[in-house]
């Protein structure tokens, strides 16, 4: 079944604390990324990547990280969280090349708390 | 960059009326536009798209429009049913090697029975 996973799918945690946040997907897809959902401010791009080894930041990247080692794995890294990323985090993925249309296809979300 | 503006935040309808979301861009560039519809809880999940050389398209009860000169395009719903309720992004974009899509902030539709 094609998909994206994210892992884990809630999270509490204390300010501070390094996490990761794993998302894969099994489509071949060239191009990943992360957005953050607050209530209001919709879905916000956090990090994107065009392929392996190419990763730019989106709208808003401060205090998060990510790597794109394999073209499937798009890890989601918060080095120090702080009370401000507590958010619902979405992965998605889609193809780039040879395409005449252009879905996103969503993980099912990562409720992140940092107290 | 493109910027991508929805209105209204918030929509409340009975069910049976039609509803309209409307979304305008800034990016002259921008060719396609798909829309995502995210229950309560889900996640969010592609229910049309429109290319900038097609000015409707139709898909049962929905449908979306799009006017370039204006750069603005609109998700309509008729007979609207309970199961409508729910957060509609809107989206735009350049399609191709570098798609990079920029959405809108949302609308919640509300559907009383």
């Amino acid at each position: 079944e094609a998909q994206v996973t994210q892992n884990p799918r809630y999270l509490i945690t204390v300010t501070g604390k390094k996490l990761t946040v794993t998302c894969s997907q099994n489509m071949n897809h060239e191009y990943m990324s992360w957005y953050r959902q607050d209530p209001g401010l919709g879905l916000r791009q956090i990090y994107y990547s065009m392929n392996v080894e190419v990763t730019d930041k989106g709208d808003v990247p401060e205090g998060y990280k990510v790597s794109r080692k394999e073209k499937r794995n798009f890890p989601l890294i918060l080095e120090s969280p702080s009370p401000n990323q507590t958010s619902l985090y979405f992965c998605a993925s889609s193809p780039l090349a040879g395409v005449n249309y252009n879905e996103q296809f969503f993980g099912p979300g990562t409720r992140l708390t940092v107290l | 960059g493109e910027n991508v503006e929805q209105h209204p935040s918030t929509l409340s309808v009975q069910e049976g009326d039609s509803a309209v979301i409307k979304c305008t861009y800034s990016d002259s560039a921008s060719n396609y536009f798909p829309w995502y519809k995210q229950e309560l809880g889900k996640r969010p999940q592609l229910i049309i798209d429109i290319r900038s050389n097609v000015g409707e398209k139709k898909d049962q009860r929905i449908a979306v429009t799009l006017n370039k000169t204006a750069k603005h395009f609109s998700l309509h719903i008729t007979e609207t049913q309970p199961e409508d309720s729910a957060v509609y992004f809107c989206a735009g974009g350049r399609l191709g090697g570098s798609y990079i899509p920029t959405f809108g902030r949302g609308t919640s539709l509300i559907v009383h029975p």
